[in-house]
């Protein structure tokens, strides 16, 4: 069976530190895999997703980026922290095509 | 651009009654999702639609698609305190070949005793 990891839990950094936040996810090949930033008591904003390694689409300008270095790893980063980056962040796998998303454990950040 | 609304984005009700949340949506789809996010969680899938017509039910929800009217529906019989979360709606759809589920803002549902 396919599981999703991410990590770290939680996170608490200061305002222009940097950001490295690690997705894996097991069990599957070639996954469609995405970053979402949630606020508080807010929805779900995209914020990056990747078809496949190396493939790479950002849905907002910000001052985050991601990479995906191997088939099943996503990683989500930044060089200089922003308060307004505090937040959940959700990563999420589905196989190719127009099925559901599967959705990991998520980081909580709070950045000061 | 694709647009997905839900309503209402807060529903407080109590024990044993019953209620519908909203789901539209502004472009052609045949695949909408729901799922469900406890406080503190993170999202877990409910139900997945995949036709007009189709109806899903597990306990106490019943979640129904309307392809033509753009319209899915979740409906919560007899509610009990257990189901007090955020309930998301999703639809797919295609950029470059690629499949990208937009999100409406989730309902928020809190069941009082």
């Amino acid at each position: 069976s396919q599981t999703i990891h991410q990590w770290p839990a939680t996170l608490v950094q200061p305002v222009g530190s940097p950001l490295s936040l690690e997705c894996t996810v097991e069990g599957t090949s070639n996954p469609n895999l995405y970053w979402y930033r949630q606020a508080a008591g807010r929805g779900l904003q995209l914020l990056f997703y990747s078809v496949g390694i190396g493939q790479i689409s950002s849905e907002v300008p910000q001052n985050l980026s991601a990479s995906r270095p191997q088939d099943r790893q996503f990683i989500l980063s930044s060089k200089k922290l922003l308060l307004s980056d505090s937040g959940f962040y959700l990563c999420a796998w589905k196989p190719s095509g127009p099925y559901e998303q599967y959705f990991g454990p998520g980081t909580r950040l709070t950045v000061t | 651009e694709l647009k997905v609304e839900q309503n209402p984005l807060f529903l407080s009700m109590q024990e044993g009654k019953n209620y519908t949340i909203y789901c539209n949506y502004s472009t052609t789809s045949d695949r909408l999702y729901w799922y469900r996010q406890d406080p503190g969680k993170s999202l877990e899938s409910l139900f997945v639609l995949l036709s007009n017509g189709a109806v899903k039910q597990e306990g106490r929800l019943m979640a129904s698609l309307d392809t033509k009217a753009r319209l899915s529906t979740l409906h919560i019989t007899a509610a009990v305190h257990d189901l007090s979360a955020t309930y998301f709606c999703a639809v797919s759809h295609e950029s470059g070949g690629s499949y990208i589920p937009t999100f409406g803002r989730g309902t928020s549902l809190i069941v009082h005793p």
